[in-house]
C-alpha cells in the first residue's frame, strides 16, 4: 500500500539550514513526489517536484535556498538560510494510478 | 497566468449534498496533459486528495469516499464541479482545487486555487 510518512514537527533557527524527510513505502522507491508549502491561514503552493534519482524541479519563481534531493524510498527538501516566512506546514504528494496521496504534513518553526 | 478559484456554499446541513465549483484561467481542460483535482482539509489536519478529472473526461476518486463523489467538468465554461453527498459535520473543511500537468503519468498539482472554507451544521 502507497503511503508517505513525515516527521510531525521541525524547528531550526534563522539563518540556519532544514531538511524535511517524506519516505515512501516499502516497494514504492521508485516514485517521485511533490513538495508544497502551506504559510499560517494561507492556502498551499507547489515548492518542487523530487524524483526517484533525486533530481528536481522548482516551481515558478521558488526561491534557490529551497532545494530537494532523495535517497532510496526518502525524499528530502532541503531549507538553507531559514527565514520567519519559512515557519509553514510542508507535506509531500504522490501519485500513482488512479491515486494521489499526502503525507501527514511536517509543522516547521523557525526559532 | 494560470488562476484557479473555488467557490460553493459556506454552510450546508447534514445530509444534504455539497456543490463546488472550480473556475479556472490560463489553460484549457481540453488540452492533453491538463487535469484538475479536489483536496480538502479539516481545521488543524493533514490535506487529503478527494477526485481528479482530467482532459480526456477520465475520472478518478479517493477510494474512502468514491460513493459520496461526482467530479464532472464544463470545458466551455473552463470549470469542474464536485459534489459530495450525504454530507456529515466531519466533512467541514477548506476545499481546493488544484491543476496537474500529466506528462508521461500523472504529476503534482503545480497551481492550486485559494479554498473554500465549508461548514457542516448538524
Amino acid at each position: 500500500q502507497l503511503v508517505l510518512t513525515q516527521s510531525p514537527s521541525a524547528s531550526a533557527s534563522p539563518g540556519a539550514s532544514v531538511k524535511l524527510t517524506c519516505t515512501l513505502s516499502s516497494g514504492h522507491s521508485s516514485y517521485a513526489i511533490a513538495w508544497h508549502q502551506q504559510q499560517p491561514e494561507k492556502g498551499p503552493r507547489f515548492l518542487m517536484k523530487v524524483n526517484s534519482d533525486g533530481s528536481h524541479r522548482k516551481g515558478d519563481g521558488i526561491p534557490d535556498r529551497f532545494s530537494g534531493s532523495g535517497s532510496g524510498a526518502e525524499r528530502y527538501l532541503t531549507i538553507s538560510s531559514l527565514q520567519s516566512e519559512d515557519e509553514a506546514d510542508y507535506y509531500c504528494q504522490t501519485w500513482g494510478t488512479g491515486i494521489v496521496l499526502f503525507g501527514g504534513g511536517t509543522k516547521l518553526t523557525v526559532l | 497566468q494560470v488562476t484557479l478559484r473555488e467557490s460553493g456554499p459556506a454552510l450546508v446541513k447534514s445530509t444534504q449534498t455539497l456543490t463546488l465549483t472550480c473556475t479556472f484561467s490560463g489553460f484549457s481542460l481540453s488540452t492533453s496533459g491538463m487535469c484538475v483535482s479536489w483536496v480538502r482539509q479539516p481545521p488543524g489536519k493533514a490535506l487529503e486528495w478527494l477526485a481528479l478529472i482530467d482532459w480526456d473526461d477520465d475520472k478518478s476518486y479517493s477510494p474512502s469516499l468514491k460513493t459520496r463523489l461526482t467530479i464532472s467538468k464544463d470545458t466551455s465554461k473552463n470549470q469542474v464541479v464536485l459534489t459530495m453527498t450525504n454530507m456529515d459535520p466531519a466533512d467541514t473543511a477548506t476545499y481546493y482545487c488544484a491543476r496537474t500537468i500529466a506528462a508521461a503519468g500523472m504529476g503534482p498539482f503545480d497551481i492550486w486555487g485559494q479554498g473554500t472554507m465549508v461548514t457542516v451544521s448538524s
